[in-house]
């Protein structure tokens, strides 16, 4: 079973407008990260936050790990119509396995 | 810098045919993975390699799926015979052995099952 779940499934917004996307996991983890996935394409790798991290930041991208809660967000900051893509999150266990949530669609709409 | 290739692209078949898919990592990237990933779910991965050696294929159905790197470099997934099930985009990647966290994907490879 897939080991992050992630809300929402699909969010739609306006240019301009903040996104919100949050993953939940299972286990504990070494450490999280963030992919996006254009339609028809490969994963690319956003942004990774270590398990002793609870925020970090990239560009547009803000991530939080709050592991208590076992939870991560990702927050895209003046979203663009060329974020709409799905994303998802990714968790690193012991060893070198990555799994994958079911991922957030998200629309940007011009 | 070249990326991770993958080919075909596209493949459709009719279910208990055969179909192999074939992946080149990016160079000096001596960890290789397959994933699959189902529509609408996220990449499962299916079986990890380092340099020819398999390190992880604990969710590889290998009654009907197998993978090789001979040579440590490219790599083959085979599906034989195919199931109706079996339709999902296959998506390889690559990473340094002392990055695993850090995997870069191929363009990846849909399979349809008829």
């Amino acid at each position: 079973s897939q080991q992050g779940e992630e809300d929402p499934q699909a969010l739609s917004i306006q240019e301009g407008e903040n996104a919100t996307m949050n993953c939940s996991y299972k286990t504990s983890i070494n450490n999280l990260q963030w992919y996006r996935q254009n339609s028809g394409r490969g994963l690319v790798h956003l942004i990774l936050i270590r398990s002793n991290e609870r925020e970090k930041h990239s560009g547009r991208l803000r991530v939080t790990l709050d592991t208590s809660k076992k939870s991560s967000s990702l927050l895209i900051t003046a979203s663009r119509a060329a974020d709409t893509a799905s994303y998802f999150c990714a968790s690193r266990m012991g060893g070198n396995k990555l799994v994958f949530g079911a991922g957030t669609i998200l629309r940007v709409k011009s | 810098e070249a990326g991770v290739a993958q080919s075909p692209r596209y493949k459709i078949i009719e279910k208990r045919q055969s179909v192999a898919f074939w992946c080149n990592p990016i160079s000096g990237h001596a960890t290789l993975y397959w994933y699959q990933q189902i529509l609408g779910q996220g990449p499962k991965l299916l079986i990890q390699f380092q340099n020819n050696g398999v390190v992880d294929d604990s969710q590889l159905p290998k009654d009907r799926f197998s993978a090789e790197r001979l040579k440590g470099v490219d790599s083959t997934l085979k599906i034989q015979p195919a199931k109706l099930e079996d339709s999902a985009v296959y998506l390889c990647a690559s990473s340094f052995v002392a990055k695993p966290s850090e995997q870069f994907f191929g363009p990846g490879t849909r399979l349809t099952v008829l």
